[in-house]
């Protein structure tokens, strides 16, 4: 079946600081990938997405490349802020199936600290 | 605002009960998702509606009931329920077959608490 791993957190990180949250994925198909992301209190939104093989998907400062070779989907920030706290899930989805549900990974919360 | 709308935000029932969780697309979305967040399970797909039709069944137990109807709103039922039931419950829309990037639409969620 299709699942996704993302590693656990919560991470702790001082303003300004570099950002990885890894994602590694498997699936029957060829996936298009996703990082959605959950402010407290609120329900989930996009935050960037990848459609094929060495797409780079981008959004707000945070990046996240397709690597098929390694199954990964990471999401990098160069410079967190504290607004940036929040829960970051990763999702894929096969597009070319009937079924157009996201499998999520298990979220990773973010906690920046001034 | 996403535009999916859920009610109610929360919800406090006793074991053994029922209760109706209810959700509005967006306008102009045919499709209606329904996820479970829960501490230990993270977030797991329930069940998916198109147009009226259910499309795709997740973890969704038995006890556990969905429909869409033809204005397109959705509900989910949850009978029976037991504490490990409490959890955050999210609707989510999609756009028609033809405009679907694979991004969803998530409402604020429902917080349903068992006691």
């Amino acid at each position: 079946g299709n699942s996704v791993t993302q590693m656990e957190g919560p991470v702790t990180l001082s303003e300004e600081a570099f950002l990885t949250i890894n994602c590694t994925y498997t699936a029957t198909g060829y996936p298009s990938l996703f990082w959605y992301v959950q402010y407290p209190g609120e329900g989930l939104q996009l935050l960037l997405k990848a459609t094929k093989a060495d797409d780079k998907g981008s959004n707000k400062g945070f990046e996240a490349t397709y690597r098929k070779e390694t199954t990964s989907f990471h999401l990098e920030k160069g410079s967190v802020q504290v607004s940036d706290s929040a829960v970051y899930f990763c999702a894929l989805i096969l597009m070319d199936t009937g079924r157009r549900a996201l499998t999520f990974g298990s979220g990773t919360r973010l906690q920046v600290q001034p | 605002d996403s535009g999916v709308t859920q009610t109610p935000k929360h919800l406090i029932t006793a074991t053994g009960q029922r209760v109706t969780l209810r959700c509005s697309p967006r306008s102009g979305d045919l499709s209606v998702y329904w996820y479970q967040q829960s501490l230990d399970q993270g977030l797991q797909f329930l069940i998916q509606y198109y147009n009226g039709e259910e499309r795709a069944k997740g973890n969704i137990l038995e006890r556990f009931s969905a429909q869409q109807f033809p204005d397109l709103h959705s509900e989910l039922n949850l009978s029976s329920l037991e504490l490990g039931d409490s959890a955050l419950y999210f609707c989510a829309s999609s756009p028609r077959r033809a405009g679907f990037t694979g991004e969803l639409f998530f409402g604020e969620g429902s917080r349903l608490t068992v006691l």
